[in-house]
């Protein structure tokens, strides 16, 4: 098993771009997170899909959107791309969401100039 | 709201030392509580975790004891090796439901030879 994948690894944007960040696991999970992590501020919660078919927003949701594709995939996307949105950022995934352990990607770092 | 406070380091040891890295929460009700490592490189993965007051839990060496009257939730190891340098992320969750996790700053640790 893979765990839960992430690409790109790296990317840098100009201010207005957009992108798309991908995200997939493969051990069957409903529930597919999608944090940022920024220095001095943890990881917070940007959006969230509590089963295939959901997304919900979490604390930090604007300039972004997703898509929960299937079961196994779930992506962020960038509209228009802000020097704000600089960070690194993980997907992670549960079995349920009243379940307690988290599986995270290995992260995309992202710079926007 | 929730909230978990843990000092942000570097914390610099010696090999052998020993480690404590302090975190208190707060919360209402009985959440749970878990420590979080992110060895350089790759996203976070679960160190241990405990559900309720006065359980202890432990992996790797590391412990943690939740702690209900002081709310708190302190990670120790007796012998830290260079291999445990990494970030340490303290979190809780609170039970049932959809609850999300609510993550501290995360702590890093660096063991020199």
């Amino acid at each position: 098993n893979a765990g839960v994948t992430q690409t790109p690894k790296f990317q840098v944007l100009k201010t207005g771009q957009s992108m798309t960040l991908q995200c997939a696991q493969d051990m069957n999970h409903n529930s597919m997170y999608w944090y940022r992590q920024d220095p001095g501020m943890g990881l917070r919660l940007i959006y969230y899909s509590a089963s295939e078919g959901t997304t919900d927003k979490g604390e930090v949701p604007n300039g972004y959107n997703v898509s929960r594709l299937n079961k196994r995939e779930f992506s962020l996307r960038l509209e228009s791309a802000a020097p704000s949105q600089t960070s690194v950022y993980f997907c992670a995934s549960t079995t349920e969401m009243s379940t307690d352990t988290q599986y995270f990607g290995p992260g995309t770092r992202l710079t926007v100039l | 709201g929730n909230s978990v406070t843990q000092m942000e380091g570097p914390v610099t040891l010696s090999e052998e030392a020993f480690l404590t890295i302090n975190c208190t929460y707060t919360a209402t009700g009985y959440p749970s509580l878990f420590w979080y490592v992110q060895y350089p490189g790759e996203g976070l993965q679960l160190l241990l975790k405990a559900t309720k007051a006065d359980d202890k839990g432990s992996n790797k060496g590391f412990e943690a004891t939740y702690r209900k009257e002081t709310t708190s939730f302190h990670l120790e190891k007796g012998s830290v090796q260079v291999s445990d340098s990494a970030v340490y992320f303290c979190a809780l969750k609170q039970s049932g439901g959809y609850q999300k996790v609510t993550f501290g700053i995360g702590t890093k640790l660096q063991v020199i030879p």
